[in-house]
């Protein structure tokens, strides 16, 4: 059975605080990594995704990929109340059909 | 327009009833998924469809029958609705090429 697992939270950072999302995975032949951000009642978005070992920056998102720990993050800079939502962690199989995500982290910024 | 559309939003209906979800998708992508996101948020594939062909059959039970009539277009039938069924369902597509998922808005189905 292949698994992502998440802290589910909620974690609760201040306004331009550094928040950290952290994502484990079972399965060693998952080649695809991604983050969804889901707001309440919506669904979920792609944010980040990364495909190899090391960080990958996109605006004040950075996704760490570390394939040896099966571990993956993603770090949110200068947090905004805007950021508050629920991330997914995502994982696909070798041949990118098959999706597995983990069960969230709710994230909540304070003004 | 809606890149990805379903209907309908909102589903209430008693148990033991059949009901059918819709969904399409204008982005011209070739690979469309079917989604359960049930109270504790947790989003699980149940069905990949690949130019109309099935490619991904989770463990669903068989009241669920999905059905692509073209590429474009994935319907969800549900036979006999059971009170565990009431979850959040998710339509969504992607390019074979790509990897980008691309979510509809959800159906919320309640089961009495």
């Amino acid at each position: 059975q292949k698994e992502v697992e998440q802290n589910s939270g909620p974690l609760s950072v201040p306004e331009g605080a550094i928040a950290s999302l952290n994502c484990t995975y079972s399965d060693r032949g998952s080649q695809s990594f991604f983050w969804y951000r889901q707001y309440s009642g919506k669904s979920p978005e792609l944010i980040m995704s990364i495909y190899s070992n090391g960080d990958k920056e996109d605006g004040r998102f950075t996704a760490q990929l570390n394939k040896a720990s099966q571990y993956v993050s993603l770090l949110i800079r200068d947090s905004q109340p805007s950021d508050s939502a629920t991330y997914l962690c995502a994982v696909s199989d070798n041949y990118g059909q098959n999706f597995v995500f983990g069960p969230g982290t709710r994230l909540s910024v304070l003004p | 327009d809606t890149a990805v559309s379903q209907t309908p939003k909102y589903l209430v209906t008693q148990m033991g009833n059949d009901k059918s979800i819709k969904c399409e998708q204008n982005l011209g992508h070739d690979t469309m998924y079917w989604y359960k996101q049930d109270s504790k948020k947790f989003l699980k594939i149940m069905f990949s469809y690949n130019n109309k062909e099935l490619i991904i059959n989770e463990t669903v039970p068989n009241r669920f029958s999905p059905k692509s009539p073209d590429k474009a277009h994935l319907n969800l039938h549900i036979n006999s609705l059971e009170l565990g069924d009431s979850a959040v369902y998710f339509c969504a597509s992607r390019r074979t090429s790509g990897e980008t998922q691309y979510f509809g808005p959800g159906t919320r189905l309640l089961v009495l």
